[in-house]
């Protein structure tokens, strides 16, 4: 079982629809939770950080943690184009190793 | 504010010898981490420098060793290239263990 768990995918929503990401982990122990973009060719941008249980929204981005299901998710609102990118869920423990899953392929259809 | 910058961009090397990238950190920030990340994959930790030690260590063989600067900059080195090492080589800094952002990596490829 791998640490930092993602659906592949492709997710395939079409535009202005609500796109949600997951990402499951295994280390009780983690305590930071990040996820990233990425577009073909390039680095990963952070777009969210949370660090306590519930919600965290920034923009069309909401980030839901949930630290007894060891579970942690992405909604996209109002989807465009430019959100086509694969998303990338990582995990922190205390120690300061991070955990990257193998991210998930995102494509908004116009 | 120029953020995380590595350098070179692109590297090819010859399987058996040694590279060295390098990493400046966002203004501000004290931690620097390198990661793999071979296509299609996400990346894998390596190591983390803060104050100029190894933190932590990921699952890397000792070929690759690194070094972090007063300054806070960084190297990662990597003897005796195998093919297998050919992957985008991206280094993140933080302030400590607080969120971290990625320079624009360094794709090496080993012929």
């Amino acid at each position: 079982q791998k640490e930092v768990e993602q659906n592949s995918g492709p997710l395939s929503v079409p535009e202005g629809a609500i796109a949600s990401l997951n990402c499951t982990y295994s280390d009780r122990g983690s305590q930071s939770f990040f996820w990233y973009r990425q577009y073909s060719g390039k680095s990963p941008e952070l777009i969210m950080f949370i660090y306590s249980n519930g919600d965290k929204e920034d923009g069309r981005f909401t980030a839901q943690l949930n630290k007894a299901s060891q579970y942690v998710s992405l909604l996209i609102r109002d989807s465009q184009p430019s959100d086509s990118a694969t998303y990338l869920c990582a995990v922190s423990t205390n120690a300061g190793k991070s955990t990257f899953g193998d991210g998930t392929t995102l494509t908004v259809k116009p | 504010d120029a953020g995380v910058t590595q350098s070179p961009t692109h590297l090819i090397k010859t399987r058996g010898q040694q590279v060295t990238l390098r990493c400046s950190p966002k203004s501000g920030h004290d931690t620097v981490s390198w990661y793999q990340q071979a296509l299609g994959q996400g990346p894998q930790f390596i190591f983390q420098y803060y104050e100029e030690e190894e933190r932590q260590r990921g699952n890397f063989p000792d070929r690759f060793s690194g070094h972090q600067f007063p300054n806070y900059s960084s190297e990662l080195n990597v003897n005796a290239l195998l093919l297998g090492d050919s992957a985008l080589y991206l280094c993140a800094s933080s302030q400590g263990r607080a969120e971290a952002f990625f320079g624009q990596g360094t794709r090496l490829t080993v012929v």
